[in-house]
């Protein structure tokens, strides 16, 4: 079974800062990995998702996420973060299987604090 | 297009009452999800539908759980006879056939059982 990691709960960095948040994951196969945040009584929102090609994926809000298979990690950054970019943000890798759709296996989050 | 719609955003409910939890995916998406969200902690997989089937729901509690999504109308996750230990947000989400698009998430339904 698959498996997503996010070692860390909480990760603070000062605003205009990098920002890193980090997952690795565990998967037969070939991984498909999303990042998704969530703001505080809200939904989650798609940030962004690796599924082939490029190791270095680029997504919403100015945030991207390197793919590192020998590493079997998909770290996200953020060059200089907001104070905005506090949130709770989620790395999950889809389920592998014909009939496994869009299932999602969720890491336990981490949640950046951004100070200004 | 709007998106995911779930609704209530809020409910409350005593124990032993039943919960009605509702989603409407996005126009064009037949494959509906629900996760659920306990206090602090990260998104559980529950149930994976399409039209009128049950795909999957491993995620699923045995009793007092069920879901729904039939050929007309909005997905329903149901719990009967609600405990403290229900109070959860419950997110679904959903995506067009194929497995290529990601999924959507809707703003979800925060239960409180009181």
């Amino acid at each position: 079974a698959q498996s997503v990691a996010q070692p860390e709960d909480q990760v603070n960095v000062a605003e205009g800062n990098p920002l890193t948040v980090k997952c690795t994951y565990s998967v037969s196969g070939n991984p498909y990995l999303f990042w998704y945040v969530q703001y505080p009584n809200r939904g989650l929102q798609f940030l962004l998702k690796y599924i082939t090609g490029d190791n270095l994926v680029k997504g919403s809000y100015g945030f991207e996420a390197e793919f590192n298979k020998s590493q079997t990690s998909f770290h996200l950054k953020k060059p200089s973060a907001l104070v905005s970019d506090s949130a709770l943000y989620f790395c999950a890798v889809r389920d592998i299987g014909p009939a496994a759709g869009n299932k999602l296996t969720f890491g336990g989050g981490t949640r950046v604090l951004v100070k200004p | 297009n709007a998106g995911v719609m779930q609704n209530p955003r809020h409910l409350v409910r005593r124990r032993g009452q039943e919960a009605r939890l509702r989603c409407s995916p996005m126009k064009g998406h037949s494959h509906v999800y629900w996760y659920r969200q306990l206090p602090e902690e990260g998104l559980k997989f529950m149930v994976y539908l399409q039209k009128e089937n049950i795909i999957d729901e491993s995620g699923m509690p045995k009793e007092r759980f069920s879901a729904e999504f039939p050929k007309e109308g909005p997905s329903i996750l149901r719990i009967q006879q609600v405990v403290r230990g229900d109070s959860a947000a419950y997110f679904c989400a959903s995506s067009p056939p194929g497995r290529g698009p990601e999924a959507f998430f809707g703003q979800g339904t925060r239960l409180t059982v009181v």
